[in-house]
């Protein structure tokens, strides 16, 4: 069946510009995540949505990072006015019920590259 | 969170055993022992997950110690595919959704 899916696949911005960056879950899943992975790094943890709510923001590293998830499916994460740091591997996953013991699926990610 | 502790790298011959380890040693009673790897260039890929017993999955095998202060994942035959970074998480109880990961075990097959 078809997993997460993840657009663009690379990003190339321009310090300054604003990007958005789309994830598909796995049809019918509940829980949505995305992380942050920097070059030789674990991924890390930047927000978490329930359905359409955003129950956990607490990894979005400045006010520039906004995500959302309008109607519970598809989600968006938005940079603005991109800087140098903000390079990295973002990753989505999603899993169908949360808890300890799910399952956590994951995209194969869109690379951003800040010049 | 409790924390894990993996070594950074290993290496193993194709078509060996290989045992990956990975202690906790502030794991607390309801936190379930996450593995996941990350291939080149992907995302990562669910492992095998446990609690308090040993583990089986057409993947790996999770053992468990009997204080689940650490355990170990194993690969009953490796292959080139098997060539990644291994991640040992801590899942808490509900609500905590998130994955912790550190900078796991890089595991490299020789041919």
């Amino acid at each position: 069946g078809a997993g997460v899916s993840q657009s663009p696949r690379y990003k190339v911005a321009k310090r300054g510009q604003d990007v958005a960056l789309r994830c598909d879950p796995i049809s019918g899943h509940v829980s949505l995540f995305w992380y942050q992975q920097a070059l030789g790094q674990g991924p890390e943890f930047l927000t978490y949505f329930q359905n359409e709510a955003q129950l956990d923001k607490s990894g979005l590293p400045s006010d520039r990072f906004f995500a959302e998830r309008p109607e519970g499916s598809v989600s968006t994460l938005k940079i603005q006015r991109t800087q140098q740091e903000d390079s990295a591997v973002y990753l989505c996953a999603s899993s169908s019920a949360g808890g300890p013991g799910d399952t956590q699926y994951f995209g194969p990610g869109t690379r951003l590259t800040v010049l | 969170d409790a924390k894990t502790t993996q070594p950074n790298s290993m290496e193993s011959n194709e078509e060996e055993p290989v045992h990956l380890p990975c202690n906790h040693s502030t794991i607390s009673g309801t936190d379930y022992i996450h593995w996941y790897r990350q291939l080149p260039s992907q995302g990562p890929e669910y492992v095998i997950h446990g609690l308090t017993s040993n583990v089986n999955n057409r993947m790996a095998s999770l053992a468990i110690a009997e204080d689940r202060k650490s355990s170990t994942l194993i690969l009953h035959r490796a292959t080139l595919r098997d060539a990644a970074v291994y991640y040992c998480i801590l899942r808490v109880s509900f609500g905590n959704e998130k994955l912790t990961f550190g900078t796991g075990t890089r595991l490299t097959i020789i041919p």
